[in-house]
């Protein structure tokens, strides 16, 4: 079955750019999204088809995908963007989710 | 505005059988594809199953696949996962979301609890 890496926890200082990464095998010939998860709280999706945000997003969250590794950036990164970060993608199956990366601001 | 709201959740024994429920309000359901996924305390996310507007075409993930049925009433905006021979690792939380395939869950509803234990 297809899989989806992601590193289990990337830091990231105030107003500093984080990337947050997707490893898949030939994961540049798929759409690709991102979900933010907070304690508590359901899913938002943050970018769709590799690069697009949806309305309400903030323009700091970027993505882009290419080869075998998909990225998410946030640029300016804010107190609030804490959160666990999943990356996504329609294979086979067919949905795969990635193992999610924990995001810590400090 | 959209939303999702899902029921069902409990506490059931293994083995047991549980129906959980979505309705759907504030969009044209019928015309939509709709998924369940689920998170395991303190795990990730996991796709559980997807179904068509029309049921057309349903899939799910080997983990549940012949335990678990999706199903949807487009007459009442409702989407329906029947769960039935429930082990222990079927214990999460469980979300109904509106699916646009490639480009994403765009819609979450609040999220149900199963917790499977004797």
């Amino acid at each position: 079955s297809y899989e989806l890496t992601q590193p289990p926890s990337v830091s990231v200082s105030p107003g500093q750019t984080a990337s947050i990464t997707c490893s898949g095998d030939k994961l540049g010939n798929k759409f690709v999204c991102w979900y933010q998860k907070k304690p508590g709280q359901s899913p938002v999706l943050v970018i769709y088809q590799d690069t697009t945000r949806p309305s309400g997003i903030p323009e700091r969250f970027s993505g882009f995908n290419s080869g075998n590794t998909a990225t998410l950036t946030i640029s300016g990164t804010q107190a609030m963007d804490e959160a666990d970060y999943y990356c996504q993608a329609w294979d086979s199956s067919p949905y795969v989710f990635g193992t999610g990366t924990k995001l810590t601001v400090l | 505005q959209v939303q999702l709201v899902e029921s069902g959740g409990g506490l059931v024994k293994p083995g047991g059988s549980l129906r959980l429920s979505c309705e759907a309000s504030g969009f044209a359901f019928r015309d939509y594809y709709m998924s369940w996924i689920r998170q395991a305390p303190g795990q990730g996310l996991e796709w559980v199953s997807y179904i068509s507007s029309s049921s057309t075409f349903i899939y799910y993930a080997d983990s549940v696949k012949g335990r678990f049925t999706i199903s949807r009433d487009n007459a009442n905006n409702s989407l329906y996962l029947q769960m039935n021979s429930l082990r222990a690792d079927d214990t999460a939380v469980y979300y109904c979301a509106r699916d646009q395939k490639y480009s994403g869950n765009d819609y979450w509803g609040q999220g149900t609890l199963v917790t499977v234990s004797s």
